[in-house]
Formats: C-alpha cells, sequence, structure tokens
C-alpha cells in the first residue's frame, strides 16, 4: 500500500524563525516521485517541488530546502526564516507510476502552518 | 498560457439537486485528473480521464458520481442528488503526458457547498 504521513497536524512559529514540515512516505516500487503543494488561504494548490527516487540530492531554492532520505523514507520541507507569507497549508503526495492507479497522487493531510509577526 | 481553468469557484446546491463541475485543461494537455478535499483533509483522487476515455476511476464513489472528457469542450464531474457530505472542494489537474511523471499542474478548484 502507499501512504504519505504528515505528523504535523499545525504549526505556529513567529516570522524569521525556520521550521521544518515532516513527511515520511510508504511504497514498495522503487520508482516513485514526491512532491510538495502549497495551499494558501486562498485556496489554489502552488507546486513546489518534484523529486524522483533515484535522486537523493538535496535541494534549495531560496528560503526553501528539501532533504530526501531514503534510508527513513522521508522527504522533510524546511523554510528558513519565515514570513508571514509563507502561512499556508503544506501537502507532501507520493506518486509511484507503477503503483497500479495511474495518474494517482497521493497525498498526505497537510501541515498547516502559521507565521506570526 | 492560461492555466487549468475550473468553473464555477464556488457552487451551492440543496440537497437532491444535480452539480456540475468543469475544468479546461492547460492547453496541449490530453489528460486530466480529478481530486476531492474534504474539510481539513488532503486531496483524495477520483479520477483520471483522457480524451473520451476514462483511464482510471478507482478513487469515484460508486454512485451518483460520474466525469467525462469529451472530444471538445471542457472535462465535466457530475454529481446527481447531491447530499451534505459531497460538500467539499473539487480540484482538477492536468498534465500533458500520463502520470505524474511531467506534474500535474492543478486548477483553482470548485467549492461545493451542499445546503
Amino acid at each position: 500500500a502507499q501512504k504519505v504521513t504528515q505528523a504535523q497536524t499545525e504549526i505556529s512559529v513567529v516570522e524569521k524563525e525556520d521550521v521544518t514540515l515532516d513527511c515520511v512516505y510508504e511504497t514498495r516500487d522503487t520508482t516513485y516521485y514526491l512532491f510538495w503543494y502549497k495551499q494558501p488561504p486562498s485556496g489554489e494548490l502552488v507546486f513546489l517541488i518534484r523529486r524522483n527516487s533515484f535522486d537523493e540530492q538535496n535541494e534549495i531554492s531560496g528560503r526553501y530546502s528539501w532533504n530526501f532520505q531514503k534510508s527513513t523514507s522521508s522527504f522533510n520541507f524546511t523554510i528558513t526564516a519565515s514570513q508571514v507569507v509563507d502561512s499556508a497549508v503544506y501537502f507532501c503526495a507520493l506518486y509511484s507510476p507503477y503503483g497500479g492507479s495511474q495518474g494517482n497522487l497521493i497525498f498526505g493531510k497537510g501541515t498547516k502552518l502559521s507565521v506570526k509577526p | 498560457n492560461a492555466g487549468v481553468m475550473q468553473n464555477p469557484r464556488h457552487l451551492v446546491r440543496r440537497r437532491g439537486q444535480e452539480a456540475r463541475l468543469r475544468c479546461s485543461p492547460m492547453k496541449g494537455h490530453s489528460h486530466v485528473y480529478w481530486y476531492r478535499q474534504l474539510p481539513e483533509e488532503g486531496l483524495k483522487f477520483m479520477v483520471y480521464l483522457q480524451k473520451e476515455n476514462i483511464i482510471d476511476e478507482s478513487g469515484m464513489p460508486k454512485e451518483r458520481f460520474s466525469a467525462e472528457f469529451p472530444k471538445e469542450g471542457p472535462s465535466i464531474l457530475r454529481i446527481q442528488q447531491v447530499v451534505r457530505g459531497d460538500s467539499a472542494a473539487y480540484f482538477c489537474a492536468s498534465s500533458p503526458t500520463s502520470g505524474s511523471y511531467n506534474e500535474q499542474f492543478f486548477g483553482p478548484g470548485t467549492r461545493l457547498t451542499v445546503l
């Protein structure tokens, strides 16, 4: 079975703090893709990153960084020097092309991040 | 290049009515996916369609829900005889090829409220 777990339901930080959002996934497939999406209060889904299972290099994009560790099946997301505009719900998702269900992104339940001024 | 378009953005229906949600994929995309987001939940896959074909409907409720993606025009998600439990945000995504390899681009969603 494939599953994505985001254990943190809500996180509240003060502006400029660093914050890490956890994502743990389960899959038996060796080829898979991991995603992070941001859902701001306006409701749309904003794509942040995609990683494939063969690329374990960590990635940094401005204040955002991602730590992919296959050994622990985790794909954590860190925001450095958080800002109020980072307040949103963040979803981690998994896709396995050979997982039987075509095109099906498996989403975690999301982590609601509140950044206070 | 316009993104994925969904309309209406908000839809209110009374119990027993029909709801029709429309999705126009990005230009050049021939694959459409529908997801449902219940309050305080993540998105759950419902159905995957290509033009005139349903590829995977494993996430669709067996009754009252149907989807189509005709040769011309938008994809339609249809909910007959809506009940309060159908209240949710319905997201459509599109991709240029099959699967999520090339990333699914999401529309802004339709928020359905059943009174």
